[in-house]
């Protein structure tokens, strides 16, 4: 275990439906991200947050918003989501001035 | 595990042999790189790093290499146990005031006891 947890572990949602993940970490670190893993792809880097404020968004549809409401939690909220939107939700966290990054156990998430 | 259904090259090795999985990185300017293990239903684990002023770095059972010259990095496991079945991903951060990581798409290793 990292001290990264990630809630839920498993998430079935329809196209239609709103739902969001959340990452939570009580270690310190100053940064958050959101990845996504595919079954098809290596992992895609899709926002990073540095103390709270959203420093990276890699061309990420609007249909996935993200937010970091202080420096332990990260949400990912999503709503009209696309079959191909089915993947592995990783969260992940960085200790101040380090460049390592500490991995949750992920999201696995099934759009119908 | 996460990474099923991606074309995955795959390290085959007996129980107690050592191990060596090889990544090609494609910026010369990263001068950080970090090794990770996942294993099936769980997130990438932290194994062990090194920066660009280095050339090895040792851990637990696990040593990184790191060649600038041909922009190569190898982990090296010794004495594999059948606990080191995973896929094993590279990952260079050729900014480190961009805070972000760039992974490869991972070797896969079995060990057989």
């Amino acid at each position: 275990e990292t001290g990264v947890t990630q809630t839920p572990r498993h998430l079935v949602m329809g196209m239609t439906n709103k739902k969001s993940l959340k990452c939570e970490q009580h270690l310190g670190h100053n940064a958050m991200y959101w990845y996504k893993q595919s079954a098809k792809k290596p992992l895609e880097l899709m926002f990073v947050y540095s103390l709270e404020e959203r420093v990276e968004n890699n061309s990420v549809p609007s249909r996935f918003s993200p937010e970091c409401p202080n420096s332990s939690h990260l949400f990912l909220h999503l709503h009209t989501l696309q079959p191909e939107d089915s993947a592995l939700y990783l969260c992940a966290s960085s200790p101040p001035g380090g460049d390592e990054q500490y991995f949750g156990p992920g999201t696995r998430l099934t759009v119908t | 595990g996460e990474s099923v259904g991606l074309h995955l090259p795959t390290l085959s090795v007996q129980e107690g042999d050592n191990s060596i999985i090889n990544c090609a990185y494609s910026n010369s300017a990263s001068d950080y790189f970090i090794w990770y293990k996942q294993e099936s239903g769980k997130g990438p684990q932290f194994i062990i790093d090194i920066r660009s002023n280095m050339d090895k770095r040792q851990g637990q059972r696990v040593t990184v290499l790191l060649n600038k010259t041909v922009k190569h990095l190898s982990l090296q496991i010794a004495a594999t146990q059948p606990g080191d079945s995973a896929v094993y991903f590279c990952a260079e951060n050729a900014d480190t005031g961009r805070r972000a990581l760039t992974f490869g798409s991972g070797t896969r290793l079995q060990v057989q006891p």
